[in-house]
């Protein structure tokens, strides 16, 4: 079976650094992506990795191993804003998305 | 219209009633996807739509049907709702079927009693 784990929940400090895990095992690998959802709200695309290494755009960061089947944001410069739910998802052989059930982030002062 | 929009925002409904959830992007994006988010679950495709005229059913399509007449509408029908279909769906579109980063629209919240 397709699956996408993810911590549940995390808490981190604002102005600290937090990294967000994403481990997968999916029927073929065609690119890995990041959202983020506000509670009540959409997701909105983050970051996609389709190669080994790291992505930086802004404080936000993703990293991709193929070989280990891993993936993490990393969050730099933590804001109030940033409380969400981070949501890993890989797309599959057939092309289409298989999600994780995310990862609540709360930031608190 | 920018973006994605869908309709209605929330509803109750009846078991055993027949609901349609309406999906319209101004984009022009090839690809448009319906989902479901649940408590504790990441999102699960019910159906998409790589063109215009073609559907194709995703991981949970039972009770569901879907249409796409034109590149813009993409509605979900749910022929006789029964309670395991409360959750929140999301319209989403993409620039093509090859499921590139995916546009999302603000849900609707639908709980059927």
């Amino acid at each position: 079976g397709q699956n996408i784990d993810q911590p549940t929940e995390m808490t981190a400090t604002e102005g600290a650094i937090v990294q967000i895990n994403c481990t997968y095992q999916t029927s073929g690998f065609n690119g890995l992506f990041w959202y983020q959802q506000h509670a009540g709200e959409a997701p909105t695309f983050l970051s996609y990795n389709v190669l080994d290494g790291l992505e930086e755009k802004g404080r936000f960061s993703s990293f991709l191993s193929r070989s280990k089947g891993y993936s993490y944001l990393l969050l730099k410069e933590l804001q109030m804003k940033d409380s969400a739910s981070y949501l890993c998802a890989v797309r599959d052989s057939n092309y289409q998305l298989i999600w994780g059930a995310g990862t609540k982030l709360i930031i608190k002062p | 219209i920018a973006g994605i929009t869908q309709a209605p925002t929330s509803q109750i409904l009846a078991a055993g009633r027949r609901m349609t959830l309406r999906c319209t992007q101004d984009m022009r994006h090839n690809a448009m996807y319906w989902y479901r988010q649940d408590l504790g679950l990441g999102l699960r495709l019910i159906h998409y739509s790589n063109t215009a005229g073609t559907t194709g059913k995703g991981e949970v399509p039972d009770g569901y049907s879907v249409s796409r007449a034109n590149t813009d509408d993409f509605p979900l029908t749910l022929a006789s709702a029964v309670p395991s279909q409360t959750s929140v769906y999301f319209c989403a579109s993409s620039d093509s079927g090859d499921a590139d980063e995916q546009f999302f629209g603000p849900g609707t919240r639908l709980t059927v009693l």
